[in-house]
């Protein structure tokens, strides 16, 4: 039974581009959500995805989206990158019960994200 | 999400058990306590859930008393694997869903 899968595992940019993170969610799971991890900081929510629709975002600006596919993996875009967007991205997988609330939420290992 | 207080770092040694102590004051009635342990450069792992009294896995136990309003994360006999992040998170399994509200964490060192 795999587990969640995230692609690339690292990837480096510079100022101005874009980037795009792949997320494979654990099977069964029909749910998928996006943290940022800084350096030393704990993981802080970005969005989460439910029936290819964002269900609940965090305090990010516009720059960040995302997007889910019938097959349940998800794919977070970050435009016009900045120093400070240096992270680890993290996707976290869970059971959508019922559409009202979700189950324990299993992470991947993680996409090293370094803007130079 | 209610708030957690947990100690920045704590120190072990090989063998022993180690408990780890977080604060939720304002927890919710339907909120449940999760841990998660996180090693460097690697997504968080699930440890163990609970929403009172005890609960025990293979991996650790998890103590929550009458009143809800802290839990101790229990590892028994801890060993160099176990050097690591903690995190202790408090959330509701029945109010749409669900974000994890992820604070600094316990960093766990264990020595020799």
């Amino acid at each position: 039974d795999a587990g969640v899968t995230q692609s690339p595992t690292h990837l480096i940019k510079t100022r101005g581009q874009q980037v795009t993170l792949r997320c494979s969610p654990k099977s069964g799971h029909d749910t998928v959500s996006w943290y940022q991890q800084a350096l030393g900081q704990g993981p802080q929510f970005i969005f989460q995805y439910y029936e290819e629709e964002e269900r609940q975002r965090g305090n990010f600006p516009d720059r960040f989206s995302g997007h889910q596919f019938p097959n349940y993996s998800s794919e977070l875009n970050v435009n016009a990158l900045l120093l400070g967007d240096s992270a680890l991205y993290l996707c976290a997988s869970s059971r959508g019960l019922a559409g009202l609330s979700t189950d324990t939420q299993y992470f991947g290992p993680g996409t090293r994200l370094t803007v130079l | 999400l209610a708030k957690t207080t947990q100690p920045i770092s704590m120190d072990s040694y090989e063998g022993q058990e180690v408990n780890i102590t977080c604060s939720h004051n304002n927890i919710a009635t339907n909120d449940y306590i999760t841990w998660y342990q996180q090693f460097p450069s690697q997504g968080p792992r699930f440890i163990i859930q609970g929403y009172k009294t005890k609960v025990t896995n293979e991996v650790a136990s998890l103590f929550i008393p009458a009143d809800r309003k802290s839990s101790t994360l229990s590892l028994p006999r801890v060993s160099l694997s176990d050097t690591a992040v903690y995190y202790c998170l408090v959330g509701g399994m029945n109010t749409g869903f669900q974000k994890l509200v992820f604070g600094t964490g316990t960093r766990l060192l264990v020595s020799p």
